[in-house]
């Protein structure tokens, strides 16, 4: 079992629609959680971090964190083609050491 | 703010040969972290230091690559000898010591071993 599960994808959804991305992770010790958003050839950005139970939003997207369920998600409102990428998500230990996912391919249809 | 700053940003070599790459990371940030990505998979950590010191090394395969931060700044990360199994992109990520331990990613070096 991986430390971090995301759903492989892809995910195809209509302009201005809701993306709904979600992650799993198996390390009970994780204190901070991250999406990140990567264009092909790029490198990962930093959209969102959350680590306090509960809803985090951030203009059009909005984290989620249920430590009780061990899962982690990220909404996109109003999704546009610019979302079009791969998103990582990302647990933290109290050590600052990361383990990602291996990402969901969101499209974006105009 | 200046980013992460990482070079090359490309390098071609052949197998038995020896690569080395640079990161500068975010001015202050005392955590300085290096990825592999393979295509298709999400960034593995191969070595975190904090400062000069080397906190977590453990998927750093040891008999050929090599990491050092001195002065607690600038750090390298060297491949020798490569093998084709390590073509891949090289992330540099830099953070600061507290909650939430936010990373923040150079542009990377996609490495090429024929």
């Amino acid at each position: 079992q991986k430390e971090v599960e995301q759903n492989s994808g892809p995910l195809s959804v209509p302009e201005g629609a809701i993306a709904s991305l979600n992650c799993t992770y198996s390390d009970r010790g994780s204190q901070s959680f991250f999406w990140y958003r990567q264009y092909s050839g790029k490198s990962p950005e930093l959209i969102m971090s959350i680590y306090s139970n509960g809803d985090k939003e951030d203009g059009r997207f909005t984290a989620q964190l249920n430590k009780a369920s061990q899962y982690v998600s990220l909404l996109i409102r109003d999704s546009q083609p610019s979302d079009s990428a791969t998103y990582l998500c990302a647990a933290n230990t109290n050590a600052g050491k990361s383990t990602f996912g291996d990402g969901t391919t969101l499209t974006v249809k105009p | 703010e200046a980013g992460v700053a990482q070079s090359p940003r490309y390098k071609i070599i052949e197998k038995r040969q020896s690569v080395a790459f640079w990161c500068n990371p975010i001015s202050g940030h005392a955590t300085l972290y290096w990825y592999q990505q393979i295509l298709g998979q999400g960034p593995k950590l191969l070595i975190q230091f904090q400062n000069n010191g080397v906190v977590d090394d453990s998927q750093l395969p040891k008999d050929r690559f090599s990491a050092e931060r001195l002065k607690g700044v600038d750090s390298t990360l060297k491949i020798q000898p490569a093998k084709l199994e390590d073509s891949a992109v090289y992330l540099c990520a830099s953070s600061g010591t507290s909650l939430p331990y936010e990373q923040y990613f150079g542009p990377g070096t996609r490495l090429t071993v024929t």
